[in-house]
């Protein structure tokens, strides 16, 4: 069974640009969660999606967003950019009645 | 947010020592994983322990999950170069509306030199 697969693995963007990130789960996991890792603050939970709706948010401003089809692919869009902002994009998929997460390789976004 | 403290943050070792991570916090977590992080990549899954008292063995490493299900540490015995890299705790959650979400710990980055 494939992993979790996220385009693009790298991406650079300057401050005030908007980005779209994109994650397709393991096959049959319908939940898609997204987190941040930064040096300073580590892993941080963004939200979680599932049935295409968000089920659960992490402390993050209104500027991050995401969404999921009806595939259980899901985006995840960053707008206004920061420098702040440059960090690794990790998604991760889990089955519904599953306690386990598995990750991504991330997307690396750099904000100039 | 649930905290969840690791420690030592850095670790260099010798080839064949041991050595043991801990996690701790003051919340209760459904359940607790430990993941290995290498350089550029997403974390890979190590374990998941929910049982309070569980302990689980992945050939050198040992996990535990302490009986309160606050805390949790990793030993290695016998660590080997290809042990190196990031380990992280977390601990899962659950939101009211059936969301779910993993809170890390900062990390233990491990070295192991021959």
């Amino acid at each position: 069974k494939a992993g979790v697969t996220q385009t693009p693995r790298y991406l650079i963007k300057t401050r005030g640009q908007q980005v779209t990130l994109s994650c397709s789960p393991i096959s049959g996991h319908r939940s898609v969660s997204w987190y941040q890792q930064t040096p300073g603050q580590g892993l941080q939970f963004l939200f979680e999606y599932f049935s295409e709706t968000q089920r659960n948010k992490g402390n993050f401003p209104g500027r991050f967003s995401g969404r999921q089809f009806s595939n259980s692919r899901s985006e995840m869009n960053v707008s206004t950019l920061e420098l702040g902002d440059s960090a690794l994009y990790l998604c991760a998929s889990r089955e519904i009645a599953g306690n386990e997460q598995f990750f991504g390789p991330g997307t690396r976004l750099t904000v100039l | 947010t649930q905290l969840l403290e690791q420690s030592p943050q850095f670790l260099s070792i010798q080839e064949g020592e041991n050595l043991t991570v801990y996690c701790n916090s003051s919340s209760v977590f459904s359940s607790l994983q430990w993941y290995r992080q290498e350089p550029g990549e997403g974390p890979v899954l190590l374990v998941t322990v929910v049982t309070g008292g569980e302990v689980k063995k992945l050939k050198r490493l040992t996990f535990q999950f302490g009986d309160a299900r606050k805390d949790s540490s990793l030993h290695i015995t016998a660590a080997q170069p290809g042990d190196t890299g990031l380990y992280l705790c977390a601990g899962a959650w659950y939101h009211s509306n059936s969301g779910y979400a993993l809170n890390f710990g900062k990390g233990t980055s491990l070295l192991v030199t021959p």
